[in-house]
């Protein structure tokens, strides 16, 4: 398997820009996650899903954040419009069935907001 | 909000040392992850111990749980040059599901240089 998928893996906007991050997880895993990782707040959990529901989003910072995940292989990270404060490196990780938790993370994708 | 915090930020060794890294959470787990991240990397599942056990081994690795202290700590022995990464304590908060999966809180990272 090709592990987790995230696409682009820099990306670098302007200040009011849409941004859309992409991620496909590993085949046969039915939780999706995504995390930010900044060096001042560490890694937080933003988002995720089961069986491409949302289950907890108390962790997306503000409305201009939004996640969605249409099937089992395809998620998206949406920020709009965008802000500075928004650079970090975005992480999506996946889990399977009754794996007590064990995540494989993709390679994240670097954001800078200019 | 950080439940794991490692300690120490940062630690440089000689390869072929020992390294310990500790972590310490506040709320009751159901299990608690060791992950390692290279830099510019993605992280990567080290080792899992469950609330009910107290040590577990993989490898060079040792992982130790005191769920009285709400502490584990992670040894890595006979270290390597390519162990030099940022090694990060992860919580599955109790009243998750379990078997199931639930969003990981994170500690800061531990980063650990291992000098040739």
């Amino acid at each position: 398997d090709a592990g987790v998928i995230q696409s682009p893996r820099h990306e670098v906007t302007e200040m009011g820009q849409e941004v859309t991050l992409r991620c496909k997880p590993i085949s046969g895993h039915d939780y999706l996650f995504w995390y930010r990782q900044t060096m001042m707040r560490g890694l937080e959990l933003l988002i995720y899903f089961n069986n491409n529901v949302p289950i907890d989003d108390s962790g997306m910072p503000e409305d201009r954040f939004s996640a969605k995940m249409p099937n089992a292989s395809f998620s998206t990270l949406k920020i709009q419009p965008s802000e500075p404060r928004d650079s970090a490196v975005y992480f999506c990780a996946s889990s399977r069935p009754l794996a007590y938790n064990e995540q494989f993370f993709g390679p994240g994708t670097r954001l800078t907001v200019l | 909000s950080q439940q794991g915090e490692e300690d120490p930020q940062a630690l440089s060794i000689q390869e072929g040392e020992n390294a310990t890294m500790n972590c310490s959470y506040k709320t009751s787990i159901n299990n608690l992850q060791w992950y390692r991240q290279n830099s510019g990397r993605g992280l990567v599942h080290l080792i899992l111990i469950r609330s009910n056990e107290r040590e577990k081994h993989s490898g060079r690795l040792r992982v130790t749980l005191d769920t009285s202290k709400k502490s584990s700590s992670l040894l890595i022995t006979a270290s390597r040059a390519a162990d030099t990464a940022s090694y990060f304590c992860a919580t599955d908060a109790l009243g998750n599901s379990g078997g199931g999966a639930d969003g990981l809180t994170f500690g800061k990272g531990t980063h650990l240089i291992i000098q040739p």
